[in-house]
């Protein structure tokens, strides 16, 4: 069935580090790719996304980078802060167009 | 303005039970998803409403689970005689247009106990 691989599950960074959370989709029909940010006691969040027709879109301190023959994609945190410590997702839309199919997630620390 | 939002937050039930689960979508929004998320886990999809139309069920796991959206807008999820496995947290989401790749606003979900 249609699979979204994230890595790693955890990642310790220092405040101002930059972060790099890596997924990979099974479907090559996939045209969507959003982020979401989920924090303790809150529903999932979205940052960014992207779509087939871009390879890379930044956001401030955010960017997402698409390599649709690997079926690769990227989210880049730069300057970290301690309040981007949370839950991250990664997800990729399902062939019949409607699903999410979402990674396993990636919990961030930042400390300061 | 308000969001997507959910009850009960929380739920604890007896096995065998029967529970609904309540989704008020943001205004206006045409679609509404539920999701289910375990613990340690990404959301995992259930079913898919456009306006009063459940056009996708795919991911509700057996017979128990039912769902509907009857005026277009609130949505209910079902679970009937629960079991222990169901235990987890139901998410809603809901986007302004048809389709999976409108930004999808989740809600707070509902956590369900099973015991």
């Amino acid at each position: 069935g249609e699979n979204v691989e994230q890595h790693p599950s955890t990642l310790s960074v220092q405040e101002g580090d930059s972060a790099v959370i890596k997924c990979t989709y099974s479907d090559s029909a996939s045209n969507y790719f959003p982020w979401y940010k989920q924090e303790l006691g809150k529903g999932p969040q979205l940052i960014i996304d992207i779509r087939s027709n871009v390879g890379e879109k930044k956001d401030q301190r955010i960017a997402v980078t698409l390599n649709k023959t690997a079926k690769h994609f990227s989210l880049h945190i730069t300057e970290t802060q301690p309040e981007d410590s949370a839950v991250y997702f990664c997800a990729s839309l399902g062939q019949a167009g409607t699903a999410l199919i979402f990674g396993k997630g990636t919990t961030l620390s930042v400390s300061s | 303005g308000a969001g997507v939002s959910q009850s009960p937050r929380y739920k604890v039930t007896k096995r065998g039970q029967d529970v609904a689960l309540r989704c008020d979508p943001i205004s206006g929004h045409v679609s509404l998803y539920w999701y289910r998320q375990a613990l340690g886990q990404g959301p995992e999809f259930l079913t898919y409403f456009n306006y009063e139309a459940q056009q996708d069920k795919s991911g509700l796991p057996n017979d128990r689970f039912s769902a509907e959206r009857p005026e277009g807008s609130i949505s209910t999820l079902t679970i009937q005689r629960t079991e222990q496995r169901d235990s987890a947290m139901y998410r809603c989401a809901s986007s302004l247009e048809g389709g999976g790749s409108d930004t999808q606003y989740f809600g707070p979900g509902t956590r369900l106990t099973v015991l």
